[in-house]
């Protein structure tokens, strides 16, 4: 069964601190790998894309990083501030198919910065 | 730049009524897909449609049908409502065609908060 796991499920840090959340998946024939922001009650915000055959890709704090042989994705954001306090989930997108591929979501890290 | 339109945004049904739910993709992309986000649970994956024809099915109920029209909106039907079927509803969609492998990324409609009561 492919699977995709988020762990912690929860992360509480003070402000400024750097902030890594981790992702891993049992199946490394992936297409791409996606982090995702989600606020309460609203949608997903997608953060960063990694193709398959990427290691790392960069967007102003973000940083993300792709480890298919270990199964395992990395978000990091530099200095967090109490505005990057929402739920991040990471996807996989499957390599079964040329077209319609889905995407497999992680159950989240809920992050908290505090002041 | 226009992104993936979702309607209602609420709606708040009665149990053994039906549902509608309406996407709008992102103009030129040709995936759409439909998950369904339980409080506290990530999205799981309902179906999706490439080129207006279903590729993909996953853990929706019988209850539920979804098809994708020639303007390549997307709608949701789902009948026989459940007290278990309040959830947010997301639709995404993606531009699968001609991209280079991998690089086909997933943008996310606001959802449609479905309550049954």
């Amino acid at each position: 069964k492919q699977e995709v796991t988020q762990i912690p499920a929860a992360l509480s840090v003070p402000e400024g601190e750097n902030l890594v959340l981790n992702c891993s998946f049992t199946d490394s024939a992936i297409y791409n790998l996606q982090w995702f922001r989600q606020d309460p009650g609203k949608g997903l915000t997608s953060l960063l894309l990694i193709q398959s055959s990427q290691r790392e890709q960069t967007s102003g704090r973000l940083n993300a990083s792709l480890d298919k042989s270990s199964g395992r994705s990395t978000l990091y954001i530099a200095a967090s501030q109490p505005g990057d306090s929402a739920t991040y989930l990471c996807a996989r997108m499957g390599k079964i198919k040329a077209a319609g591929n889905k995407l497999t979501f992680g159950g989240g890290t809920r992050v908290l910065v505090k002041p | 730049a226009a992104g993936v339109i979702q309607s209602p945004r609420h709606l708040i049904k009665e149990k053994r009524e039906t549902a509608t739910l309406k996407c709008y993709p992102i103009p030129r992309h040709d995936t759409v897909y439909w998950y369904q986000q339980g409080p506290g649970q990530d999205p799981q994956f309902l179906i999706s449609f490439y080129e207006k024809m279903q590729s993909d099915k996953g853990s929706i109920p019988d209850r539920f049908s979804a098809q994708q029209f020639s303007d390549y909106h997307s709608e949701l039907n789902m009948s026989s409502l459940e007290l278990g079927d309040s959830a947010l509803y997301f639709c995404a969609s993606s531009n699968q065609l001609g991209q280079p492998p991998g690089d086909t990324e997933a943008f996310f409609g606001q959802g449609t908060r479905l309550t049954v009561v």
